[in-house]
């Protein structure tokens, strides 16, 4: 089976950072995505990992280490902008995803 | 590219009622995905197409849920008798190249549907 954790909340002031953890134990892996999701609206893609190591795109960030079925998004310089739900999601086999209960992120002025 | 495009974007029907969800993919890509977002059980995955025929259907909840790819530009979701429990937002998605490990899947605006 798949089961794939991150926290449910996390609160940050503007212009700090924030790391968002996920782990996974999944049967297979073929990379990691992180969505974001505004209320209300659909999900957008951020990034993937499917090699050891840091991605790094603009004020984003995405790490993973497949031997500990361990991931993180970072986001720095937070925006108001950025409060929104933050999705893990794993890609086991074929191209299927399977997503995590997600992260919601409030940013404080 | 207009995006995925699904219909409508909010339902209210009655238990008991057909519901018909209808999304067109983004031109180009082979494969096609429905899931269903609720607050409890998060992002879930209930069907998927690739080259309109269904690959996974291990997510659907019951008879109660079908669904269709005719076409590379068209599927449907149905639930007949709809319940108050299959109230969520309904996701359509797609991407492209299904083979390749790098395939973002680019997500639809949702179909909230509420039953009473």
């Amino acid at each position: 089976g798949q089961n794939i954790d991150q926290p449910t909340e996390m609160t940050a002031t503007e212009g700090a950072i924030v790391q968002i953890n996920c782990t996974y134990q999944t049967s297979g892996f073929n990379g990691l995505f992180w969505y974001q999701q505004h209320a209300g609206e659909a999900p957008t893609f951020l990034s993937y990992n499917v090699l050891d190591g840091l991605e790094e795109k603009g004020r984003f960030s995405s790490f993973l280490s497949r031997s500990k079925g361990y991931s993180y998004l970072l986001l720095k310089e937070l925006q108001m902008k950025d409060s929104a739900s933050y999705l893990c999601a794993v890609q086991a086999a074929g191209n299927k995803l399977t997503f995590g209960g997600g992260t919601r992120v409030l940013v404080k002025p | 590219d207009a995006g995925v495009i699904q219909s409508p974007r909010h339902e209210v029907t009655e238990m008991g009622q057909e519901v018909t969800l209808r999304c067109k993919p983004i031109s180009g890509h082979n494969s096609l995905f429905w899931y269903r977002q609720t607050m409890m059980r998060g992002l879930e995955l209930l069907i998927y197409f690739n080259n309109n025929v269904p690959i996974d259907d291990s997510g659907m909840p019951e008879d109660r849920f079908s669904a269709k790819m005719p076409n590379a530009s068209f599927s449907t979701l149905k639930i007949q008798p709809s319940e108050p429990r299959d109230s969520a937002v309904y996701f359509c998605a797609s991407n492209r190249d299904w083979l390749t490990s790098y395939n973002e899947q680019f997500f639809g605006p949702g179909t909230r549907l509420t039953v009473l």
